[in-house]
């Protein structure tokens, strides 16, 4: 099983700040099959990239998703009111599939 | 547009059974493979089970395997989680979710499943 590792935990910034997630994993994972997700309390969460880099449908550009092999990397280039909440990445090229812990943004 | 809608889930006695739907709408549901994942209090998400697009393949995380059985009808647009021999830590908000490129994309809202005596 591929293991997952946000890090920070917690991201504490301001509205307009640039936020930088990390997922590291426990081993390569294959064809960069890699996904993060955004998820606010009560809500559904929401596909913002797959295959490590590419958007999901109206996803606002600020978000980008990089990274290869077993570190990838989120960055949202200037944070949002609305982009306050969890994120997790999630690795679908082995199985099972896994999750990260998440990473809290919150607003600072 | 693709909406998801999970209905189902409530208060179970431990050892009980409890079944999952949920009713696709908005794109051709044969098409996708579809899933189940859930997060317990406080947790985050765990990947629970999923579907081929047309069924006759079936993927389960090894803490439900043998106790849930996921199954579709591409007739009604629904997919349903059964659930056996639940435990306390079964205890969570399940989501539905279509997959789209191997990820999950469009989710449902989730509905909660409570395993307490």
């Amino acid at each position: 099983e591929i293991v997952l590792t946000q890090s920070p935990g917690t991201l504490s910034l301001s509205p307009g700040e640039r936020a930088t997630l990390s997922c590291r994993a426990s081993q390569s994972v294959s064809s960069n099959y890699l996904a993060w997700y955004q998820h606010k309390p009560g809500q559904a969460p929401r596909l913002l990239i797959y295959g490590a880099s590419s958007r999901a449908t109206g996803i606002p550009d600020r978000f980008t998703g990089s990274g290869s092999g077993t570190d990838f990397t989120l960055t949202i280039s200037r944070l949002e009111p609305e982009d306050f909440a969890v994120y997790y990445c999630q690795q679908y090229g082995g199985s099972p599939r896994t999750f990260g812990q998440g990473t809290k943004v919150e607003i600072k | 547009e693709v909406q998801v809608l999970e209905s189902g889930g409530g208060l179970v006695q431990p050892g009980g059974s409890l079944r999952l739907s949920c009713a696709a709408s908005g794109f051709t549901f044969s098409n996708y493979a579809m899933s189940w994942v859930r997060q317990a209090p406080g947790k985050g998400l765990e990947w629970v089970s999923s579907i081929s697009s047309s069924g006759p393949y079936t993927y389960y995380a090894d803490s439900v395997k043998g106790r849930f059985t996921i199954s579709r009808d591409n007739s009604m647009n629904t997919l349903d989680l059964q659930m056996n021999s639940l435990r306390a830590e079964d205890t969570a908000v399940y989501y539905c979710t279509l997959i789209n490129y191997g990820a999950f994309d469009y989710w449902g809202q989730g509905t909660l499943v409570t395993v307490s005596s």
